[in-house]
C-alpha cells in the first residue's frame, strides 16, 4: 500500500441500507478527514480525526459517522442511506493538523448512489 | 460566513498562458491551497502560499494578496493534459480548510 486506499471503488446502494466506506492510510499521518463532493459545490467536510481516538464534526455531519481505533483507519458509516447521500466520498490526510501549511493528501475516491 | 469564488469554467489554447482567480472571505486566514484534479480522480496539491506576492513552481505560479482576499494560479505552456479542475482553499483561523467549487479549464488544440 502507498497513500491512502478506499474501499469500495463505487457502490450502489438501497435507500435505508447500512452501509461503511473504508479507509486506509500508510503514511502515519495523525489527521484524516472524509469529504463529500457533489457537482457545483466545493468539497464539504463531513468528520475529521486529528488523532486516533478523537473525532470531530464538519460542515455536513448529519446522518454519516466515524471512528477512529487505531492511526491508518478512518471509515465512515451511513446508518440509513438516503437518495441525497449520493456522492464521490473522499478520504484524505495530513501529518500535523493545526499548521496552516498542511497539506492534505487524497485517496482515489468512493462514488456512491443511493436509489 | 465563509465563501470562496471562482469561475466555474475557462477555456484556453494548447502552448498559451491562463489565470484563474480565487477571492475568499474567510474567518480567519492561515493559507491558500491550489489542488489540481483530473476528472474522476482525486485532487492533488499545487502550491501553497501565506504570505503576498508570487510563488513560481514550473510552468505553474500562484500570487497571493491577503488585504485584497485574492488569488491567482497563472499556467504557463498550456499542455493536453492541464485539462483538469482547479480547487482553491483557505485555512481558517481553526486550521480547517474551506474549498471554491473549484474551476474547470479546458484546453483546445
Amino acid at each position: 500500500i502507498a497513500g491512502i486506499t478506499q474501499a469500495p471503488t463505487s457502490q450502489i446502494l438501497a435507500a435505508g441500507r447500512r452501509m461503511t466506506l473504508r479507509c486506509t492510510q500508510d503514511m502515519r499521518h495523525n489527521a484524516m478527514y472524509w469529504y463529500r463532493q457533489d457537482l457545483g459545490l466545493g468539497l464539504r467536510l463531513i468528520h475529521y480525526s486529528n488523532t486516533a481516538g478523537t473525532t470531530g464534526k464538519g460542515e455536513v455531519p448529519d446522518g454519516y459517522s466515524v471512528s477512529r481505533a487505531n492511526t491508518d483507519d478512518f471509515p465512515l458509516t451511513l446508518a440509513s442511506a438516503v437518495p441525497s447521500q449520493t456522492s464521490v466520498y473522499f478520504c484524505a490526510s495530513s501529518d500535523n493538523p493545526g499548521q496552516g501549511q498542511e497539506t492534505q493528501y487524497f485517496g482515489p475516491g468512493t462514488r456512491l448512489l443511493v436509489l | 460566513g465563509q465563501n470562496i469564488d471562482q469561475p466555474t469554467e475557462m477555456t484556453a489554447t494548447e502552448g498559451a498562458i491562463v489565470q484563474i482567480n480565487c477571492t475568499y472571505q474567510t474567518s480567519g486566514f492561515n493559507g491558500l491551497f491550489w489542488y489540481q484534479q483530473h476528472a474522476g480522480e482525486a485532487p492533488t496539491f499545487l502550491s501553497y502560499n501565506v504570505l503576498d506576492g508570487l510563488e513560481e513552481k514550473g510552468r505553474f505560479s500562484s500570487f497571493l494578496s491577503r488585504s485584497k482576499g485574492y488569488s491567482y494560479l497563472l499556467l504557463k505552456e498550456l499542455q493536453m493534459k492541464d485539462s483538469a479542475s482547479y480547487l482553491c482553499a483557505v485555512t481558517d483561523s481553526n486550521y480547517q480548510l474551506i474549498w471554491g467549487a473549484g474551476t474547470k479549464l479546458i484546453i483546445k488544440p
